[in-house]
């Protein structure tokens, strides 16, 4: 079935780092590609989407490229920010009938100024 | 509201007690779904409402677990006998009709459910 593995955290940054969390995904056709964000005391919330192989997903600086080659979707982040610290989550949605999100184990980013 | 809203935000309770996790959706949200997140591990599939159609049950871990949703309404997670391993956060998330199976959903806070 699908299934989506992501790097265990935390991980630890200084403000104005650069970020990558890896994603990849094991997937039957050509899944839907997200990342999820969830800040402290918040719901999950939708940060970023690719829908096709070597579409860019972009939001408040995080881009993310859903390589179909690697099966990779990692999330990076030019300068981070204090306020970035949250947990990401790397999740994939099938492209037939009714799929159910499935997402990765969460990536924990706390970010010190 | 303006969000998905979950309670109780935490729940705790002693094991073969019976608990129930309640969702509102946002307003004209058709679809409805139910996930689970134990410690250290991703958000599990439980289960998933579409309007009046038949609920996806597939990912109910077991017979202990049900849950209901009446037309685009709340819904109730219900756990019977409830055991140590299903401490867990379960997340309740809804969707308009143009967001399903695009992945696009939106998220409560989730209910923390601890089992002694």
């Amino acid at each position: 079935g699908n299934s989506v593995t992501q790097m265990e955290g935390p991980v630890t940054l200084s403000e104005e780092a650069f970020l990558t969390i890896n994603c990849t995904y094991t997937a039957t056709g050509y899944p839907s590609l997200f990342w999820y964000v969830q800040y402290p005391g918040e719901g999950l919330q939708l940060l970023l989407k690719a829908t096709k192989a070597d579409d860019k997903g972009s939001n408040k600086g995080f881009e993310a490229t859903y390589r179909k080659e690697t099966t990779s979707f990692h999330l990076e982040k030019g300068s981070v920010q204090v306020s970035d610290s949250a947990v990401y989550f790397c999740a994939l949605i099938g492209n037939t009938g009714f799929q159910k999100l499935v997402f990765g184990t969460g990536t924990r980013l706390l970010v010190s100024p | 509201g303006a969000g998905v809203s979950q309670s109780p935000s935490n729940k705790v309770t002693e094991k073969g007690k019976d608990v129930e996790l309640r969702c509102d959706p946002i307003s004209g949200h058709t679809a409805l779904y139910w996930y689970r997140q134990r410690l250290g591990q991703g958000l599990e599939f439980l289960i998933y409402f579409q309007g009046n159609s038949a609920p996806d049950k597939s990912g109910l871990p077991s017979d202990r677990f049900s849950a209901e949703r009446t037309g685009e309404s709340v819904s109730t997670l219900t756990i019977q006998r409830t055991q140590q391993e299903d401490s867990a956060v379960y997340l309740c998330a809804s969707s308009p009709l143009a967001g399903i199976n695009t992945g696009e959903l939106f998220f409560g806070e989730g209910s923390r459910l601890t089992v002694l």
